[in-house]
């Protein structure tokens, strides 16, 4: 059984651009959180989709934003990157929004 | 959200049991308690959870208490692939906000 897939794995972009990451839940799955890894702030939940609605947003500011489709793939985007942004970007999938969570390695973003 | 208190780190020594203990003062009576790890350069993973009575599965055990304001994860018998950060987490499952909040873990460090 295929993990949860996060797509890619590695980026580099410059302040003011914008970013599209990528999350392929576990087959069956159709809840996927995203959460933001930093040192500093350690990780913090950023939305949560469930049969493409957004249920729960985390606080960050309106750059950064997400979807989801009708096969329960996942994207997220942030717009106007600050080098703040610098992060590991998390994705998990799970049966249920209240189930076990199943988490990808992550996209490690680092903005310059 | 309710907060969870973690000792930042705990130190073990192969094939020996570890108690990694979880203060939650402040859980309501519909919260979760969740236990997943983060082993170096990958995600989380799903280690156990419980709401009011003790959990075994083939990972670990949850043990918490009468008062559910506290709780203990315990690996019987560590190996040096169980060394990792440990988060603790409350989970409320009375509404629709599913959202896990990390805190900062305890980092478990196994000595050969």
């Amino acid at each position: 059984k295929a993990g949860v897939t996060q797509t890619p794995r590695y980026l580099i972009k410059t302040r003011g651009q914008q970013v599209t990451l990528s999350c392929s839940p576990i087959s069956g799955h159709r809840s996927v959180s995203w959460y933001q890894q930093t040192p500093g702030q350690g990780l913090q939940f950023l939305f949560e989709y469930f049969s493409e609605t957004q249920r729960n947003k985390g606080n960050f500011p309106g750059r950064f934003s997400g979807r989801q489709f009708s096969n329960s793939r996942s994207e997220m985007n942030v717009s106007t990157l600050e080098l703040g942004d610098s992060a590991l970007y998390l994705c998990a999938s799970s049966l249920r929004p209240d189930g076990e969570l199943f988490f990808g390695e992550g996209s490690r973003l680092t903005v310059l | 959200d309710a907060k969870t208190t973690q000792p930042n780190s705990m130190e073990s020594n192969e094939e020996e049991p570890v108690h990694l203990p979880c203060n939650h003062s402040t859980i309501s009576g519909t919260d979760y308690i969740h236990w997943y790890r983060q082993l170096p350069s990958q995600g989380p993973e799903y280690v156990i959870h419980g709401l009011t009575s003790n959990v075994n599965n083939r990972m670990a055990s949850l043990a918490i208490a009468e008062d559910r304001k506290s709780s203990t994860l315990i690996l019987h018998r560590a190996t040096l692939r169980d060394a990792a950060v440990y988060y603790c987490i409350l989970r409320d499952s009375g509404g629709s906000n599913y959202k896990l909040t990390f805190g900062k873990g305890t980092l478990l460090t196994v000595n050969p």
